[in-house]
């Protein structure tokens, strides 16, 4: 079985702090996705990541930024959280245009 | 750029119903799509991959069907159980193949 590991389901994190989310992933897939969901506004793409060291904005980048220094983790980092970034966070991976693979998320509440 | 769209955005069933989820795109060259279900707080979870080749995918309960042409792709449930109770989304690629693009979803209940 596929498997796709968030480090935490749930964090706590005030405002100003640089906040770590950890992705890893155990079937060699060369990509990797970072969203967020709010209710009300689906799926949103924060960032992806087509190979080790390569990565691609998404839809909503701004606040965020990420790691990818071996193929199988893939770290979205907030440099200064803030409240609006109060969110469920979603790791996934995928072969290129193959069947995509979730974590199990993590909630992340920034007070 | 590819738009998804779900309907009914939220259905509500007594148990041992069968039910049908359905599921739009705008743009018909599409590798594949996938089916997720999703349970409050959590991740998505794979339910069905078809291929653009591919008619229909089965998986217990679960059918699968698309017709690329007319842009459409339809989950049907057999016999509905409480714990089918859940968010169900669909995705397809988008044109460049490379990240993915998400229906808002079909919020089910089924009733004991």
């Amino acid at each position: 079985d596929v498997k796709v590991t968030q480090s935490s389901r749930y964090l706590v994190k005030r405002t100003g702090e640089k906040v770590f989310l950890e992705c890893v992933q155990d079937m060699d897939h060369e990509n990797m996705f970072w969203y967020r969901q709010d209710p009300g506004l689906g799926l949103r793409l924060i960032y992806f990541s087509y190979d080790v060291k390569m990565k691609e904005k998404g839809d909503i980048p701004e606040g965020y930024s990420v790691s990818r220094e071996k193929k199988e983790r893939f770290s979205l980092i907030l440099e200064s959280a803030s409240t609006n970034q109060t969110s469920m966070y979603l790791c996934a991976s995928s072969f290129l245009v193959g069947e995509a693979f979730f974590g199990q998320g993590t909630r992340l509440t920034v007070v | 750029k590819q738009e998804v769209t779900q309907i009914p955005a939220a259905l509500s069933v007594p148990e041992g119903e069968n039910l049908v989820l359905n599921c739009s795109f705008t743009d018909s060259a599409i590798y594949n799509l996938q089916w997720f279900r999703q349970d409050p707080g959590k991740g998505l979870t794979s339910l069905l991959l078809i291929q653009s080749s591919q008619r229909e995918q089965t998986s217990g309960r679960l059918n699968a069907s698309l017709d690329k042409s007319s842009g459409r792709s339809t989950l049907y449930i057999a016999a509905s159980q409480p714990g089918d109770s859940a968010t169900y989304l669909c995705a397809v690629p988008d044109n460049y193949g490379q990240n993915f693009v998400f229906g808002p979803g079909t919020r089910l209940s089924v009733l004991p």
